[in-house]
């Protein structure tokens, strides 16, 4: 199987909370992250949670990471249409190669 | 401050031919990383330099693929002779000590 797996596609209206899911196989990550990716634009780091931490908050991402079932996921509050792009999950050993997932698409409509 | 760039954008080949990526990463970085995302599939890591050496190349496909950067400055990565599966993304990122990598925008390769 994948080392890295999420949902291929979500969409949702403008104003509502957007949760997008992951879940991961390698108990020795130590960094999880979110990355994005806007047309045309290389992978933006949105945020990352250290495995020994179950939340963090930035703004309006909430990163929620429940490790003994390796799901990780991140929900945008308040969801604009500048929100739609591809969110992709990844996992790290300390400061090292990074693992992706296929990347879940988000639609934004008005 | 600029970020990282990668030349072309987009390439288009055919199969046989030979096809040379670079990679200028930010100024400083000592760290450079090639990743590849093949149509539908995940984002996968090739290789990753630290200055001039390669650290782990674990992830190169095949001898088809070298990657070169010579001084510790920009890198390069060679496909030859290019193959129909070879068609992705290839995302080039670099980082400096920390955990953040910078990614640069792709280069599209077709081939055809």
């Amino acid at each position: 199987g994948e080392d890295v797996e999420q949902s291929l596609f979500l969409s949702v209206r403008e104003g509502d909370s957007s949760v997008i899911n992951c879940t991961y196989t390698d108990s020795s990550s130590t960094y999880l992250y979110w990355y994005k990716q806007e047309p045309g634009a290389g992978l933006q780091l949105l945020t990352y949670i250290f495995s020994n931490m179950d939340m963090k908050q930035d703004q309006r991402l909430t990163v929620l990471l429940n490790k003994k079932d390796k799901h990780l996921s991140l929900r945008i509050a308040d969801t604009q249409t500048g929100d739609s792009a591809i969110y992709f999950c990844a996992e790290s050993e300390g400061y090292s190669t990074l693992t992706f997932g296929k990347g879940t698409m988000l639609l934004v409509s008005p | 401050e600029a970020g990282v760039t990668q030349f072309p954008s987009h390439s288009v080949i055919e199969k046989g031919q030979t096809v040379t990526l670079r990679c200028d990463p930010i100024s400083g970085h000592d760290n450079l990383y090639w990743y590849r995302r093949v149509m539908g599939k995940e984002i996968k890591f090739l290789l990753h330099f630290v200055k001039e050496s390669k650290q782990d190349e674990s992830g190169m496909p095949n001898n088809r693929f070298l990657a070169e950067r010579t001084g510790g400055t920009y890198s390069t990565l060679k496909v030859q002779p290019a193959e129909l599966e070879d068609s992705g993304v290839y995302f080039c990122a670099s980082s400096q000590a920390g955990l953040e990598q910078f990614f640069g925008p792709g280069t599209r390769l077709t081939v055809l």
